[in-house]
């Protein structure tokens, strides 16, 4: 069974400091992971992935995210946020043992105060 | 354009009576799928197709039915919808290469009212 766990329902943040949202997964295989943003009234749109190789990603809109396999973790993060990146952020893992289902974790809502 | 565009985007209805969300992709994506996002639960996948004619069960099918007879279009079918099916759906696509790590494309959603 695979399974992602986003720990924190909300995060508030001010304008123009970094944001990090947070993301631990289990998979029985190699995990591939993923980053999605939600905006009001729209489907999910992709962010990031790690496949293999760095372990920092680089994504859209200035986000990257750290995998950490020891850790089993996969954070977002920004250097430095702007009120329009305040959305519902989903992290999302899929093994790569044959499973092709994408397991999403329940989301974190990012508040970035002016 | 590139897009996934489902329809209705709203509908409220009642229990038992059949219903029928349509969801069409023009990126010639060999991979669909159906989700339902409830609040604290994310995304749950419900069916899924790897090409035509080819279907399978997610993790929530129960209540559902889905067709794939041409590869731009993947229909979930609510034969006799009840108040738990009440929800926002999302139909999504992607490329199929043999791996698993494609990027999926989502449609913007169908808010179901099951009253």
């Amino acid at each position: 069974a695979q399974s992602v766990a986003q720990p924190e329902d909300q995060v508030n943040v001010a304008e123009g400091n970094p944001l990090t949202v947070k993301c631990t997964y289990s998979v029985s295989g190699n995990p591939y992971l993923f980053w999605y943003v939600q905006y009001p009234n729209r489907g999910l749109q992709f962010l990031l992935k790690y496949i293999t190789g760095d372990n920092l990603v680089k994504g859209s809109y200035g986000f990257e995210a750290e995998f950490n396999k020891s850790q089993t973790s996969f954070h977002l993060k920004k250097p430095s946020a702007l009120v329009s990146d305040s959305a519902l952020y989903f992290c999302a893992v899929r093994d790569d043992t044959g499973r092709r289902a994408l397991t999403f974790g329940s989301g974190t809502r990012l508040q970035v105060q002016p | 354009e590139a897009q996934v565009t489902q329809n209705p985007r709203y509908l409220i209805t009642v229990t038992g009576k059949k219903l029928t969300v349509t969801c069409s992709q023009n990126m010639n994506h060999e991979y669909m799928s159906w989700y339902r996002q409830d609040p604290g639960l994310g995304l749950r996948q419900i069916y899924y197709s790897m090409n035509v004619e080819v279907t399978d069960k997610g993790d929530v099918p129960e209540g559902y039915k889905v067709s794939r007879k041409e590869k731009r279009n993947f229909p979930l079918i609510l034969e006799s919808p009840s108040p738990n099916q009440t929800s926002l759906y999302f139909c999504a696509s992607s490329l199929s290469t043999g791996s698993s790590n494609q990027p999926q494309h989502f449609g913007d959603g169908t808010r179901l009212s099951i009253l």
